[in-house]
C-alpha cells in the first residue's frame, strides 16, 4: 500500500547550521510532494512543494530535492534559526488521488 | 482574510457523549478534510469531501460522522462509538480534490474525561 515515511523521528542541529530532513515514499505513481511545518499546538503550514517533473526547487532558505529513482525526498533548511524548531512532515499525492498521504514527521530542535 | 476556522480550540467531554467540531472555510475550496493527530504521530485521515453533499471515509472513519451541507462548512462529530477520542483534530481544505496543497486550520484539541 501507499506509505510515506521519515528516516529519523528527531533531529538536533546547531543554530546557524544547515538542516536536512529526509523522507522516503513507496508509491511510484506519486507526482506531487509537499513539506509542511507544524509548531506545537498549531496546524501544519505549507513550506514548499515540488512536482515529479522537477528534481529541485528552492524557496526562501529552503530547498526541496526529489530523487525519483530511489523514491526519496529531502528538505534542506539553510542557516537554521530558533524559529525553525517544529515538526516537519512530508506528504505525497499521486495523480488523480483525492488525498495526501503524510509521513510520521521529524522533530527539529535547534541548539543555541 | 481568507482561511480555515476551527472551533472550539479546546473541548472537554465525558465518556459516552457525542461532540461536534466545527470547520469553516472562506477560501471557496471544493475539497475539505478531517485529520486526527495523536502525540508523536503523523496525520491520519478520518473523512474527506470533494463537493457539497458528498463525502468519503478515510483511513480511520469508525466512530466519526460528517456532513457537507454547505461548501464552506464540514463539521465532524465524534460519537460515543469512537473508542479513544482524545486527540488533536485538524481540518483542511484545498481548491480542487486531487491537486494542490492543503490549507489547515489551527486544530481542536478534544479531551475525553
Amino acid at each position: 500500500g501507499e506509505s510515506v515515511g521519515l528516516h529519523l523521528p528527531t533531529l538536533s542541529v546547531q543554530e546557524g547550521d544547515n538542516s536536512i530532513i529526509n523522507c522516503a515514499y513507496s508509491n511510484s505513481a506519486s507526482d506531487y510532494f509537499i513539506w509542511y511545518k507544524q509548531e506545537s499546538g498549531k496546524g501544519p503550514q505549507f513550506i514548499i512543494d515540488i512536482r515529479s517533473n522537477m528534481d529541485k526547487r528552492q524557496g526562501q532558505r529552503v530547498t526541496v530535492l526529489l530523487n525519483k529513482t530511489v523514491k526519496h525526498l529531502s528538505l534542506q533548511i539553510a542557516a537554521t534559526q530558533p524559529g525553525d524548531s517544529a515538526v516537519y512532515f512530508c506528504a505525497e499525492n499521486s495523480q488523480g488521488a483525492q488525498k495526501l498521504v503524510f509521513g510520521q514527521g521529524t522533530r527539529l530542535t535547534i541548539n543555541p | 482574510d481568507g482561511g480555515i476556522t476551527q472551533s472550539p480550540k479546546y473541548l472537554f467531554r465525558k465518556e459516552g457523549q457525542n461532540v461536534t467540531l466545527s470547520c469553516e472555510q472562506n477560501l471557496n475550496h471544493d475539497a475539505m478534510y478531517w485529520y486526527r493527530q495523536d502525540p508523536g504521530q503523523g496525520l491520519r485521515l478520518i473523512y474527506y469531501s470533494q463537493i457539497v453533499n458528498d463525502f468519503q471515509k478515510g483511513d480511520i472513519a469508525e466512530g466519526y460522522s460528517v456532513s457537507r451541507e454547505k461548501k464552506e462548512s464540514f463539521p465532524l462529530t465524534v460519537t460515543s462509538a469512537q473508542k479513544n477520542p482524545t486527540a488533536f483534530y485538524l481540518c483542511a481544505s484545498r481548491l480542487k480534490p486531487n491537486t494542490g496543497e492543503l490549507f489547515f486550520g489551527e486544530g481542536s484539541r478534544l479531551t475525553v474525561l
